[in-house]
């Protein structure tokens, strides 16, 4: 399967631990998107790269949260001193550069924070 | 961004076809409109994109009037299969780098 992979799919932690979640995009796709989804609502976008560059970060993504896209391929979203508000559907996204608005999602991390 | 309209829910039976409108007002010159589907527990699918008149691929139709204020977004004979949630987005291609979901339309197909 060549699609998008998301690892932990699920994920329980305690209030004010952190968390690291890591998304694998499609191998050619150069932009790669972080966003949250809570019950009931739409994803909510967080962040997104070209290549390595972060080139923009929602006010969602509080200093808390990074993201991370070392070489490119592979990116991590690390949430720290989690909080019960941060318990959500963690997705990413991936794409080329000429067919932005066609993102192909991965399955996503749920996220429960107790 | 344009902000979008659209039912908050919908019920059909297998075999009909369903046809989903979104209103966006405020659209941009140079603004698109992508639908998305969404499974429970999945992230969300491209379905569809256009800019105007009319749009149409293996899955579905795109019906964009002259005016671009609204589309509507046809599903040929629905299955149960495809009980889902429908997004309509508005954005242009430069900016399509982040897209901006509302709740979306709850699509319930019965047998």
């Amino acid at each position: 399967d060549t699609g998008v992979s998301q690892d932990p799919r699920h994920k329980i932690t305690k209030r004010g631990q952190n968390v690291t979640f890591r998304c694998d995009p499609i191998s050619e796709h150069n932009r790669l998107y972080w966003y949250r989804q809570t019950l009931g609502q739409g994803p909510e976008f967080l962040t997104y790269f070209q290549n390595e560059a972060q080139l923009e970060k929602s006010r969602l993504l509080s200093d808390r949260f990074s993201a991370e896209r070392p070489k490119g391929s592979f990116s991590t979203l690390e949430i720290q001193r989690t909080e019960q508000g941060d318990s959500a559907m963690y997705l990413c996204a991936s794409s080329l550069s000429v067919t932005g608005r066609e993102q192909y999602f991965g399955p996503g991390t749920r996220l429960t924070v107790t | 961004l344009a902000k979008t309209t659209q039912p908050i829910s919908m019920d059909s039976y297998e075999g009909q076809e369903v046809n989903i409108t979104c209103s966006h007002n405020n659209i941009a010159t140079n603004d698109y409109i992508t639908w998305y589907q969404q499974f429970p527990s999945q992230g969300p699918r491209f379905i569809i994109q256009g800019y105007k008149t009319k749009v149409k691929n293996e899955v579905a139709s795109l019906f964009i009037p002259a005016d671009r204020k609204s589309s509507t977004l046809s599903l040929p004979r629905v299955s149960l299969s495809d009980t889902a949630v429908y997004y309509c987005l508005v954005g242009d291609m430069e900016y399509g780098n982040k897209l901006v979901f509302g709740a979306g339309t709850i699509l319930r197909v019965k047998s």
